[in-house]
This record gives C-alpha cells, structure tokens and sequence, in this order.
C-alpha cells in the first residue's frame, strides 16, 4: 500500500497525559498536512509543511500542540496535557506540490481522552 | 459555515439511481474545488476535482459542475452502487494557499 500511512490507528489517554502521533505520507509527496475532525464536522485545518519547514499554522493549533517533519518524510503531531476536548480523528494528507494540489488523506488517528 | 453538529444532511437513494450532492462554498475567491467520500472510521478518499476556469468535469460514474456565478458545486453519481454509501464532503482551495477548507458533509443512504 502506497498511500498515506498514520500510527497508531486508535488512542485512549486519560486527561493531562501527552500523546505524539505519527504520519507516513506518500512517497516523493513535498506536502504534508494535518487536520482535526470530529464527529458530524469536516476536517479542519491545522498545519502544513513544505519539506521540513512548518510554512502554516490554524489558530486552532494551541501552545500544547506541536508538529515537526524533521527530515521532510515523515511528521509527528503531539498534545501535551490533553484534554476532554482533544477528542476527535486526527487527518494527515499529503500532496505533491510543484502545482499538483489534490490533497490524499490517511486513515487517522482517533483521539479519545478521558 | 453553518454547524449541523451530528446531523448530516442525509440523501436517500436507490440502487441504480443518479444521485445529485450539493455544495454552497463560501469563499469568492477560491479557485480549485475537491469532492471527497468519507465512509465510517476511514480518511477522507479523493473523488474528483475542478478549477475555476471549468464549469464541468467528468470521471467515471462521477461529475463535477460548478456555478462560480451563484457559488455552488454539485457532484452526480451515475447508476448509484451500495459502495457508494458515505459522508461526501466538497471542498474549496484558494491557489497559492495551502489550507483546504471542508463544507459540510452529505450523507449518502443507498437503498438496495
């Protein structure tokens, strides 16, 4: 399979604790983004990166949400001190770039905090 | 955009029938429109996709039309299958812009 790839499918934390998850997007694709979806909505915007560098950031990206793709492969997204309200499906999508714009998503990580 | 919160807006159809999705998207200036298919517990799957300088795009089974005049998008699903059950999300892209922006999602029943 060579699309995008995210780990771990599914996780439960209990509120506070920290949680880093992790995106594998498809190979030779440039860009690579991160959304957050809940039950009932669209995905919504959270970061993108152009190789390594972090070029975008939503308002919706908090100071305990951090994302890096430090070799401009794979990315990591982690939330410190979760909270009830970080429950929702973690979207990462990758694109080639150099004017091929169609976004390919991942299947998600789905967040549940306690 | 407006929140439905866990009520989709839900279309019923049967087997074999066309199907007709609509979208209102918000942004005048947005130039690159995405029909995505969502089914329960997986990632968004790209469907088919438009620019602004095309009112009609055809795939298989699937067509995109556009009214940049009244800011709607519709997607039609020919000869709907059970497989084609799902949320179906347009969205919209401003060129030179990065973030995709999701309208929100129709449901699609098929009734076999």
């Amino acid at each position: 399979d060579t699309g995008v790839s995210q780990d771990p499918r599914h996780k439960i934390t209990k509120r506070g604790q920290n949680v880093t998850f992790r995106c594998d997007p498809i190979s030779e694709h440039n860009r690579l983004y991160w959304y957050r979806q809940t039950l009932g909505q669209g995905p919504e915007f959270l970061t993108y990166f152009q190789n390594e560098a972090q070029l975008e950031k939503s308002r919706l990206l908090s100071d305990r949400f951090s994302a890096e793709r430090p070799k401009g492969s794979f990315s990591t997204l982690e939330i410190q001190r979760t909270e009830q309200g970080d429950s929702a499906m973690y979207l990462c999508a990758s694109s080639l770039g150099g004017g091929e714009e169609t976004q390919y998503f991942g299947p998600g990580t789905r967040l549940l905090v306690l | 955009g407006e929140s439905v919160g866990l009520h989709l807006p839900t279309l019923s159809v049967q087997e074999g029938d066309n199907s007709i999705i609509n979208c209102a998207y918000s942004n005048s200036a947005s130039d690159y429109f995405i029909w995505y298919k969502q089914e329960s517990g997986k990632g968004p799957q790209f469907i088919i996709d438009i620019r602004s300088n095309m009112d009609k795009r055809q795939g298989q089974r699937v067509t995109v039309l556009l009214n940049k005049t009244v800011k709607h998008l519709s997607l039609q699903i020919a000869a709907t299958q059970p497989g084609d059950s799902a949320v179906y999300f347009c969205a919209e892209n401003i060129r030179g812009y990065q973030k995709v922006t999701f309208g929100t999602g129709t449901k699609l029943q098929v009734i076999p």
